[in-house]
């Protein structure tokens, strides 16, 4: 039972255009949700949250909105550049058995073509 | 660089063995995550230590086991390996054991069992 989806396995934009990722969650004990990126033989790098009692949180190019009665968030990169491809993790967090662990989405992975 | 070190980068064993995966947190950080990410899979978390004890579990089998030890790097055991123990392992750290910090991420361990 997948509780984090991310149901785009990839997505290819042009250098320049918005890309957006999105991410679906089932558990409403979630209340605050992390982006992370990882390159080839990398680990995953924190790129951005966001908390439950927001809507929007920016961070440069990078934007992550969350709409609850959806229980949706995207992350929207803008503009792409070549770097930012990668895989991106969604990843949720929430209140469960006194630990705080994040249970992550299977991820996207992003081709930015220059 | 992360500053979380896992040794080795790749291990290629065969079925019915066991390996130790090892880990070493970032400086300062009490705290330690285990991930395992199979094929098109997101990561699943295994299991916490923080500061020599157990913290949390996750999905980790019975065959599997792991420790922090007293300088708090720590070694995931996987014994009695089986074709689907094939994946990437990693390790990540954060400086307490709440949950509520940023876990940083190593680059992993791939196993693959033939």
């Amino acid at each position: 039972d997948q509780q984090v989806k991310q149901n785009s396995p990839s997505l290819s934009v042009q250098e320049g255009r918005i890309s957006i990722l999105n991410c679906d969650y089932t558990n409403s004990m979630f209340d605050y949700f992390l982006w992370y990126k990882k390159y080839p033989a990398e680990g995953p790098t924190f790129l951005i949250s966001i908390s439950s009692i927001k809507d929007k949180n920016e961070d440069g190019r990078f934007t992550v909105f969350l709409n609850k009665s959806a229980k949706h968030l995207s992350l929207h990169i803008v503009p792409s550049q070549p770097g930012d491809s990668a895989v991106y993790f969604c990843a949720a967090k929430g209140a469960s058995g006194g630990s705080y662990i994040p249970t992550f989405g299977r991820g996207t992975s992003l081709i930015v073509h220059p | 660089d992360s500053g979380v070190t896992q040794t080795p980068k790749h291990l290629i064993t065969a079925t019915g063995q066991r390996v130790t995966l090892r880990c070493s947190p970032r400086s300062g950080d009490l705290s330690v995550y285990w991930y395992q990410q199979s094929l098109d899979q997101g990561l699943q978390f295994l299991i916490q230590y923080y500061n020599g004890e157990e913290r949390a579990k996750g999905n980790i089998l019975e065959r599997f086991s792991a420790q922090q030890f007293p300088d708090l790097h720590s070694e995931l055991n996987l014994s009695s390996l089986e074709l689907g123990d094939s994946a990437l392992y990693f390790c990540a750290s954060s400086v307490d054991g709440t949950g509520y910090n940023e876990q940083f991420f190593g680059p992993g361990t791939r196993l693959t069992v033939l």
